[in-house]
């Protein structure tokens, strides 16, 4: 089966740097996936990793360790507007993403 | 309008009441997906739909009707529901209905249903 874990919330502060960590199980992988969604909002696509390593794409940036399950969206030089939720996504059966229950991330000043 | 559009953004209906949600993509993409998603708990996948053909009904209560009429417009169909269904309904689209590869989904801003 599928299963993905994510720290349910976490806080931090502004101009300060913030590791959300992601694990999975998942039968076969095809990648994984990073969302972000602000209160009342839709989710927005952040990254796509499928290869072992860091993938950087400004002050977020994404990594991957496909041995380990594990995943983590690091993002540096924390802003106000970066407060949201966090979502981890898998793929399987090749046509659904399967979403974890998000981290909430709170940035205060 | 661009992106990913769905109508209502709020809507509060009886049990007894038939309602349909609408959603619009102006992207260009072939697959068509419902989510829904309620406090606390993971998005969960309803319905996938590619070249306008259902693909994945992942266990959906009968009481969800999904409509795929051409590959740009998604509906819902409603009737009969109970309390807890209530929650943000959310449409996305994709080139395809390949969830591998970094092919990722837009989503709408969402319905949020309430059940009463």
């Amino acid at each position: 089966g599928q299963n993905i874990d994510q720290p349910t919330e976490m806080t931090a502060t502004e101009g300060a740097i913030v590791q959300i960590n992601c694990t999975y199980q998942t039968s076969g992988f095809n990648g994984l996936f990073w969302y972000q969604q602000h209160a009342g909002e839709a989710p927005t696509f952040l990254s796509y990793n499928v290869l072992d390593g860091l993938e950087e794409k400004g002050r977020f940036s994404s990594f991957l360790s496909r041995s380990k399950g594990y995943s983590y969206l690091l993002l540096k030089e924390l802003q106000m507007k970066d407060s949201a939720s966090y979502l981890c996504a898998v793929p399987y059966n090749t046509d659904k993403l399967i979403f974890g229950t998000g981290t909430r991330l709170q940035v205060f000043p | 309008e661009t992106g990913v559009t769905q109508t209502p953004r709020h809507l509060v209906m009886g049990m007894t009441n038939k309602k349909s949600l609408k959603c619009e993509q102006h992207l260009g993409h072939n697959a068509m997906y419902w989510y829904k998603q309620s406090a606390k708990k993971p998005l969960e996948l309803m319905f996938v739909y590619n070249f306008k053909e259902q693909t994945e009904n992942n266990s959906v209560p009968s009481r969800f009707s999904p409509e795929c009429p051409n590959s740009s417009h998604l509906f819902l169909h409603l009737h009969t529901l109970q309390p807890e269904d209530s929650a943000l309904y959310l449409c996305a689209s994709s080139q395809e209905a390949v969830a591998s590869g970094s092919d990722e989904q837009f989503f709408g801003p969402g319905t949020r249903l309430t059940v009463l």
